[in-house]
């Protein structure tokens, strides 16, 4: 019964490069959502995803970070041109439902570190 | 903004003791909250939730309680342990109509001593 898998676990990329993430939720679950957590800070919501359908990216940056949940596979967040400011642990989470109010179980997170 | 905090960033006690974490929030139109614990190095674990229809909820050690007249949640942890020790967040689920992106607050670090 696994949960939600991230990976990878650590990544580190020069300024300027792509990062790429990756998460597959919880079996059984099609809703997935992306947070992003700063040093001694809590976790900050970026974007809400069914498949193939971008719900809410109300915390989405306008500009280099992207997400997708294609009909096969993981869903991906992007961040294009990286900056030293994206560092940060990015956590993925699923639930079975879309229901307000429905716990949202989270993976052990992509600890993204740029040089 | 609103958004959900927590009275103190810190709290220690003893092995056995009984241990209280509070997080203020000050969306009144938040109806669901959740606990989360979060280890070094780990993502946050789900440790307990409770709908705004309730006033109090117990897990196997753990009871939150919600005061929804002074936007209060409480975590209770009882006969507190070393393996409890880890960052605490309380987090809800604001006024967006889905109900989605969930807000949480800063986080309390719990240290157990035994």
């Amino acid at each position: 019964n696994a949960g939600v898998m991230q990976n990878p676990r650590h990544l580190v990329r020069r300024r300027g490069q792509e990062a790429r993430l990756r998460c597959s939720p919880m079996k059984g679950h099609s809703h997935v959502y992306w947070y992003r957590q700063l040093p001694e800070e809590g976790l900050k919501f970026m974007v809400y995803l069914q498949k193939e359908n971008i719900i809410d990216e109300s915390g989405m940056p306008k500009e280099r970070f992207s997400a997708e949940f294609p009909k096969e596979g993981p869903s991906i967040l992007r961040i294009q041109q990286v900056v030293r400011g994206d560092s940060a642990a990015y956590f993925c989470a699923s639930s079975p439902t879309k229901v307000r109010g429905d716990t949202q179980y989270f993976g052990p997170g992509t600890r993204l570190t740029v040089l | 903004g609103e958004s959900v905090g927590l009275h103190l960033p810190t709290l220690s006690v003893q092995e056995g003791d009984n241990s209280i974490i509070n997080c203020a929030y000050s969306n009144s139109a938040s109806d669901y909250f959740i606990w989360y614990k979060q280890e070094s190095g780990k993502g946050p674990q789900f440790i307990i939730d409770i709908r705004s229809n309730m006033d109090k909820r117990q897990g196997q050690r753990v009871t939150v309680l919600l005061n929804k007249t002074v936007k209060h949640l409480s975590l209770q942890i009882a006969a507190t342990q070393p393996g409890d020790s880890a960052v605490y967040f309380c987090a809800e689920n604001g006024a967006n109509q889905a109900g989605t992106a969930l807000i949480f607050g800063k986080g309390t670090t719990l240290s157990v001593s035994s």
